[in-house]
Order: C-alpha cells, then structure tokens, then sequence
C-alpha cells in the first residue's frame, strides 16, 4: 500500500514564482487535508476537504489554493510564492469522522528565496 | 485556536515517567495524540473520544477529560526511542484536526 504520496519532496522556488504540491492517497479516505510546519508552531491546517467536490479553509489559508476533483487526489497550489511560505508541507487523510487516524504523507521541504 | 501543550520541553533519564498535558479552549470531539521524529512524518499514536475514556498503547497511555477539555499524555518507564515531540491534536465535527505546538522530549541513557 502506498498510503499517502507527496511531490515533490524538495524544491526550491523564487519569490513569484507558482508551483503545485501533490498529494494522492489510495486508502479511498473523503477527508484530506494541507498542514504546514514551522520551527515552534506545530503543524498548522492549511486547507481541508471532507470530500470531493469540497473545501474549505483551516488556520492558515491566505497565500494558498486547494481543489479536490477526484478522491484520491488533493493539490495545493502556491500562487505566488513568498519567503514567508518557506516551510515543511504535510498532506494527510483519513476516513471522514472526527474519531479516525489521520495519515500523513513523508512531507515536502518547500524553500522560497 | 491551538490547543495549548505543557510543559514545551521535558528531559528525562531512562526509565522515568512523564506527563505531557494538553488543554482546549474549544469544544473537544477527540483528542489525538501523534509523536514525530525529526525530519519525519507524524506517527499516530492514540485516539479518545469520551470524556473520561483512557487509552493504553504499551508503556504510553492516555486520558482524556471532556468537561474540562483537557488530555494527558502519559510515558512510563521511558525508553531512548521515545525521545520526539508529541503534538496533541483536537478533533473537528467534520474531521478536521487542530494541533498544539508540541512537547519536546528528550530521553537520555
């Protein structure tokens, strides 16, 4: 089983520029969802989706987009990246209720300069 | 809002015990409770979903407080291999999950 799958794992990127991290999952988890994670504040919820067809925003959403056209699929697009993004990304999914564990994918070192 | 972990950071001997506490300021549905190494993913460790309700997963077990909202993390006779930071996690009505700042711990032979 693969679980969760992120791309890619690192990048570099100028400020400005645009790019897609990718997350699939094939557990045929509805929610998903974007953390990402700074030095001392913990893993912050970006963008979620409880399903395809919907999103909706979590702590920390300015900067970023989300769509969720298929199950298995849930992109976060950085439409304008700032230094300010440069951070640890974390996709995860889980089956859709409160009480389920949530999987997390190994990560994505996204760096802006 | 995140919830609120203490204490940040804890060093221990081998051997010794633990409490990491958890509070909430929002409503509780679950706590959940996930340790990560560094430059790894977070690994999940438990869940709770009553008030009250405590969980044991080896040495590392769990109680969650739904009136107080409040969850504690405990370690007994801690191991190298539990050295980490444990985020606890609030859960959502829709299963969206809320973490804190983590706890830094340190185990020392």
């Amino acid at each position: 089983n693969a679980g969760v799958t992120q791309t890619p794992k690192f990048q570099v990127l100028k400020t400005g520029q645009s790019m897609t991290l990718q997350c699939a999952q094939d557990m045929n988890h509805e929610y998903m969802s974007w953390y990402r994670q700074d030095p001392g504040m913990g893993l912050r919820l970006i963008h979620y989706s409880v399903g395809a067809g919907i999103t909706d925003q979590g702590e920390v959403p300015n900067g970023y987009n989300v769509s969720r056209s298929t199950t298995e699929d849930f992109p976060l697009r950085l439409l304008s990246a700032a230094p300010s993004q440069t951070s640890v990304y974390f996709c995860a999914s889980s089956l859709r209720f409160s009480g389920n564990t949530i999987y997390f994918g190994e990560g994505s070192w996204l760096t802006v300069v | 809002q995140q919830p609120v972990q203490s204490p940040q950071a804890v060093i221990l001997r081998e051997g010794e015990d633990a409490v990491i506490n958890c509070s909430s300021s929002k409503a509780l549905y679950s706590v959940h409770w996930y340790r990560q190494k560094h430059g790894e993913a977070p690994v999940f460790l438990m869940i709770l979903l009553k008030g009250g309700e405590q969980k044991g997963h080896e040495k590392i077990s769990a109680s969650f407080n739904e009136k107080k909202q409040q969850s504690s993390l405990y370690l007994t006779a801690s191991q190298l291999s539990y050295s980490g930071t444990y985020f606890c996690g609030r859960g959502g009505s829709q299963g969206n999950l809320i973490f804190g700042k983590g706890t830094k711990l340190s185990v020392k032979p």
